[in-house]
């Protein structure tokens, strides 16, 4: 069976531009979750989406929006770009139970100039 | 408030040699679930090992172990006889109970050299 997949899996913008990652989940998954990854740091997360519900937001700012399709693939969308936006976009999916396990995808890598 | 520290910020081995990753963990939840996740270079997150809080015992699975001390609030994970394909940072993750995001800790990079 097939992973996580993202896509692009490299971006390149400029500061105020905006940009749209894409992540389809594990066939039978039902949530997605965003995280951010800086260069040498962990993970941060963004947002978590369950049917098509967001069940939990981190702590950005709201030029950060995602929404979750009725295939349960998700879109995590950010306006007004800045250079500390450049970073790892990690998407990572579950079954959808709160104790489920989260699988990671390969990331999408933006980077801002 | 929930935090996942890792001391180590890189270690280097010689192949074939045991190595031992820390973890230490912060939290006034009594169940929480703790994790390992391996990212090579390629930058995708690889899952290898999930700890309950409610869990008694320590496990082996293959080269990989780790040992879960309540009292220390450590999750510290080891690697038998390391291989070069063992190269790549690893992060400890922390979910407690009623929300739904892993906070982890900054990773230590391993370096098994040949």
């Amino acid at each position: 069976d097939a992973g996580v997949t993202q896509s692009p899996t490299h971006l390149i913008k400029t500061r105020g531009q905006h940009v749209t990652l894409r992540c389809s989940p594990i066939s039978g998954h039902k949530s997605v979750s965003w995280y951010q990854q800086v260069l040498g740091q962990g993970p941060q997360f963004i947002f978590q989406y369950y049917e098509k519900e967001e069940r939990g937001r981190g702590n950005f700012p709201d030029r950060f929006s995602a929404r979750q399709f009725p295939n349960y693939s998700s879109e995590l969308n950010v306006n007004a770009l800045l250079l500390g936006d450049s970073a790892l976009y990690l998407c990572a999916s579950s079954p959808g139970q709160p104790t489920d396990t989260q699988y990671f995808g390969p990331g999408t890598r933006l980077t801002v100039l | 408030a929930q935090k996942v520290t890792q001391a180590q910020t890189e270690i280097s081995v010689v192949e074939k040699e045991d190595v031992t990753l820390d973890c230490v963990y912060e939290t006034r939840d009594t169940t929480y679930y703790l994790f390992w996740y391996k990212q090579p270079p390629s930058g995708e997150l690889v899952f290898l090992i999930r700890r309950n809080s409610f869990d008694e015992q320590n496990e082996i699975s293959g080269r990989y172990s780790w040992n879960f001390q309540k009292s220390t609030s450590s999750f510290n994970f080891t690697i038998t006889a390391s291989q070069v394909v063992d190269s790549a940072v690893y992060f400890c993750a922390l979910r407690t109970s009623g929300t739904y995001k892993y906070i982890f800790g900054t990773g230590t990079r391993l370096k098994v050299l040949a």
